[in-house]
């Protein structure tokens, strides 16, 4: 079954307060990806992991870190969340990055930042 | 960087009727990827082709990469293909560049 798992789906934080966004995927894809969606903005890529301990910013990615220790397992991690960070979290997977592979993605993260 | 522009931003259809969507990005094309955003917010891949007509049921993606536009054609709308419609270029790196997405809502 192939399939791309974010949790939470919800999360509502205070200002200063740690985050974690955790995403796994259950089809061995060598690369995963997180992206936010802001109204207006589209989807902007925040980080790309390419495999276990490979990961490489994107456009956005000043506030952010990233943890990749298993290849089926990434998350995003706020250290001290802003309000500015209130947004749609997306993660997503594809067979690999080079060719014209399909995009996975999982159902998404709102998180709120109070 | 990559710029796209989607067009109509929104569309309201009466079921039955046809879409026709469109997607301008600004440099050179390695693929291009259609999506589709449900209502509630998740997002499912419907095409990925770098160029020429790909057809599915009542879609069909058209990529002109010289002319630097792509479309996904609708057919005989339904209610249940009310949602946002992504276009994602990708340029010669790893990367996707997303649109802003049309908006369509499809009426009994």
């Amino acid at each position: 079954d192939m399939k791309v798992t974010q949790m939470p789906r919800y999360l509502i934080k205070r200002m200063g307060e740690n985050v974690l966004l955790e995403c796994g995927q259950d089809m061995s894809h060598e690369t995963m990806y997180w992206y936010r969606q802001d109204p207006g903005l589209g989807l902007q890529l925040i980080y790309i992991s390419y495999d276990v301990d490979s990961n490489s910013e994107g456009d956005i990615p000043k506030g952010y870190r990233v943890s990749r220790k298993k290849r089926e397992h990434f998350s995003l991690i706020l250290d001290s969340a802003k309000t500015n960070q209130t947004s749609v979290y997306f993660c997503a997977s594809s067979l690999s990055p080079i060719s014209n592979e399909r995009l996975f993605f999982g159902h998404g993260t709102k998180l709120s930042v109070l | 960087g990559q710029q796209v522009q989607q067009s109509p931003a929104s569309l309201v259809l009466q079921e039955g009727e046809n879409a026709e969507l469109q997607c301008n990005f600004s440099t050179s094309l390695n693929s291009m990827q259609w999506f589709y955003q449900r209502p509630e917010g998740s997002l499912v891949s419907l095409f990925y082709n770098p160029s020429g007509t790909k057809q599915s049921g009542r879609l069909t993606s058209t990529t002109v990469i010289k002319e630097r536009r792509s479309s996904l054609h609708i057919s005989s709308s339904q209610i249940t293909d009310s949602g946002t419609y992504l276009c994602a270029p990708r340029g010669m790196g790893y990367k996707l560049t997303f649109g802003t997405g049309t908006s369509l809502l499809v009426d009994p």
